[in-house]
């Protein structure tokens, strides 16, 4: 069964940094691309960034040259670094998989709350 | 940037009838890289039909999603209790970068 599971967030002051994991199993992170996904307190959904296969990144515009995606294939791990936070990136941010091949995300983590907040 | 707009914001039904969503797009969008989700309070989204038409494993067959180019509908063929959330349309575009629409949330009447 493949399974995300986040972790890392938190409260951080406006211009602080944090780092996101999402830990897979039952999925090889380097196998397939992995995305993050936010959502601000009862807002709709918000594309953030991917990594593919290859070790290609892209970013929503939003959060272009504060936060960088990385994985570490030894831990299976797929992260997200968050740098000049703002208190509009206050979120829950879910890690996503397409692990059937469907071109969507068929398998999501729960969740990790970041708040940025003075 | 292709931007998607769903309609109506809230639908207001009854359990047992027919709900009918829409996700237009702002230019033409590949129907393999359209996708509809489901989600509930506190919980994360959920796939239920991928490349416009084709449901997702263990997705019930009163869901169904149809269109092409801009236009997209998800149809839920008769509600059931469960079904009351709110509904993403999701595209992916060729800038390998991926848009939700702002959803639409189905309420029990």
């Amino acid at each position: 069964e493949v399974q995300l599971v986040e972790s890392g967030g938190g409260l951080v002051q406006p211009g602080g940094s944090l780092r996101l994991s999402c830990a897979a199993s039952g999925f090889t992170v380097s196998s397939n691309y992995m995305s993050w996904v936010r959502q601000a307190p009862g807002k709709g959904l918000e594309w953030v960034s991917v990594i593919y296969s290859g070790g290609s990144t892209y970013y929503a515009d939003s959060v272009k040259g504060r936060f960088t995606i990385s994985r570490d294939n030894s831990k299976n791990t797929l992260y997200l670094q968050m740098n000049s936070l703002r208190a509009e990136d206050t979120a829950v941010y879910y890690c996503a998989i397409d692990s059937s091949g469907y071109d969507a995300f068929d398998i999501w983590g729960q969740g990790t709350m970041v708040t940025v907040s003075s | 940037e292709i931007v998607l707009t769903q309609s109506p914001g809230t639908l207001s039904l009854s359990p047992g009838e027919r709900a009918t969503l829409s996700c237009r797009a702002s230019q033409s969008v590949s129907s393999s890289y359209l996708a509809w989700y489901q989600q509930k309070p506190g919980q994360a989204p959920r796939l239920l039909i991928y490349g416009a038409s084709s449901r997702a494993t263990g997705i019930p067959d009163r869901f169904s999603g149809s269109g092409s180019g801009t236009d997209f509908t998800l149809t839920i063929s008769r509600l059931e209790p469960e079904d009351f959330a709110v509904y993403y349309c999701q595209q992916y575009g060729s800038s390998r970068r991926w848009t939700f629409g702002q959803g639409t949330k189905v309420e029990i009447k």
